[in-house]
Order: C-alpha cells, then structure tokens, then sequence
C-alpha cells in the first residue's frame, strides 16, 4: 500500500531553536494531512492540519508546509521548548476514504 | 471532561486466552478506531467504525474483532492472541472519518 513516511527517526534539537520535522508521502491521492504529537506514555494528540489546497498553515508556534509538487509536508516548531520533546506523525487520508495512514514517527529531543 | 477511555491500560496474558480490550468516549462521536503501535512501524490501523453496527476492516484486521453496539462503546476483541499481537494499543475517535482524532491513553498489551 501506500506509505507515509518521515525523514529522519530522530531529531535532536537546541532549547530556543526552530524546528523542522519532515515527513514524505507517495499516494499523490491523498488530499488532508495532519500532524500528530506523542507524549512519552501518552496517546497522540492533534497538532495541526491542511488540506491539499493549502501550501502553508499555521498555529500556535507551528507551521505546516505542503508541497505537493514533491509529495512532501513539514512542520515547523518556533522556538522549541523542552515540552516539545516527543516523537512526531505525520498522517494522511484520501477524500472518500476513511482510513488514516501514519508515518513511523521522529522522535524530537529538546537539549537544554 | 472529554476523554477516550480504555482498559485495561497494562495487560500480560497467555497464547489462546481469549481477551477484550475496551474502548469507550464520552464526545458523541461517529467515527471510532483502533490502532496498535510497533517500533518503527507508526501506528497501523486495526479496525474502524463509522457507526453502531458499522465496521471496517483497517489494515492490520488479522487476529482481531470488534463490535460496535452502542456508539460510545467500541471494544477489540483477541479471541485467541498470540505472542506477534503484543503491541501497544490505541482506541481513538472524532467527529468525522478522518482528521482530529481522539486517541485514549493506550493499552500495553503482552502475551507470552
């Protein structure tokens, strides 16, 4: 099938520095993508989304990118702080669809 | 407080010994689903449910059941688990098909 996947597995960033995670997908269908957050012992929680008629959204200290062009999407942390230390997924779906496919995750460490 | 709910939270069980996990929400929601979560593999989906007597196979149904009777309520069920589903299991929900989903805290789940 088709696979969301994220670039790196792991992402060690500096307190106060911007972040950028990425994450590629290969189903050029797909048209609603979102970022979730993982918490050490938690369920992911909602982070953001777009929708593939949108480059760029943004939220509270995040921003994501689409590029669907490359078949690629970003999320960008502003200023990263040691609660952002936790493991990232993208996610997508097709219209019409209704499953969510999960990349296998980036894990952020935030060093102090 | 709106929550997704399940339990148990920690399990260690035998091959064959049938078990169910529960999942319950308290958001009204439509759309349920389970996940199970593998190192380096994300999160696949299980099962899911648009509504009361409606379910779908994800892409990872094998081993597995579900039921879906009352809308707040979605249990998996293992009718005879065996060592390759100990994973860590999570129950989610939303409003629509896909998009913002709820997910519960998880349910570790080990059979020897």
């Amino acid at each position: 099938g088709e696979n969301v996947g994220l670039h790196l597995p792991t992402l060690s960033v500096q307190e106060g520095d911007n972040s950028i995670i990425n994450c590629a997908y290969s189903n050029s269908a797909s048209d609603y993508f979102i970022w979730y957050k993982q918490e050490s012992g938690k369920g992911p929680q909602f982070i953001i989304d777009i929708r593939s008629n949108m480059d760029k959204r943004q939220g509270q200290r995040v921003t994501v990118l689409l590029n669907k062009t490359v078949k690629h999407l970003s999320l960008q942390i502003a200023a990263t702080q040691p609660g952002d230390s936790a493991v990232y997924f993208c996610a997508e779906n097709m219209s019409g669809d209704y499953k969510l496919s999960f990349g296998a995750g980036t894990t952020v460490t935030v060093r102090a | 407080e709106a929550q997704v709910t399940q339990n148990p939270r920690y399990l260690i069980t035998v091959t064959g010994k049938k078990l169910t996990v529960t999942c319950s929400q308290n958001m009204n929601h439509e759309y349920m689903s389970w996940y199970r979560q593998d190192p380096g593999l994300g999160l696949r989906q299980i099962y899911y449910s648009m509504n009361v007597e409606v379910t779908d196979k994800g892409d990872v149904p094998e081993g597995y059941k579900v039921s879906r009777k009352e809308k707040r309520n979605f249990p998996l069920i293992l009718e005879s688990p065996s060592p390759n589903q100990t994973s860590l299991y999570f129950c989610a929900s939303s409003s629509g098909a896909a998009g913002e989903l709820f997910f519960g805290e998880g349910s570790r789940l080990t059979v020897l």
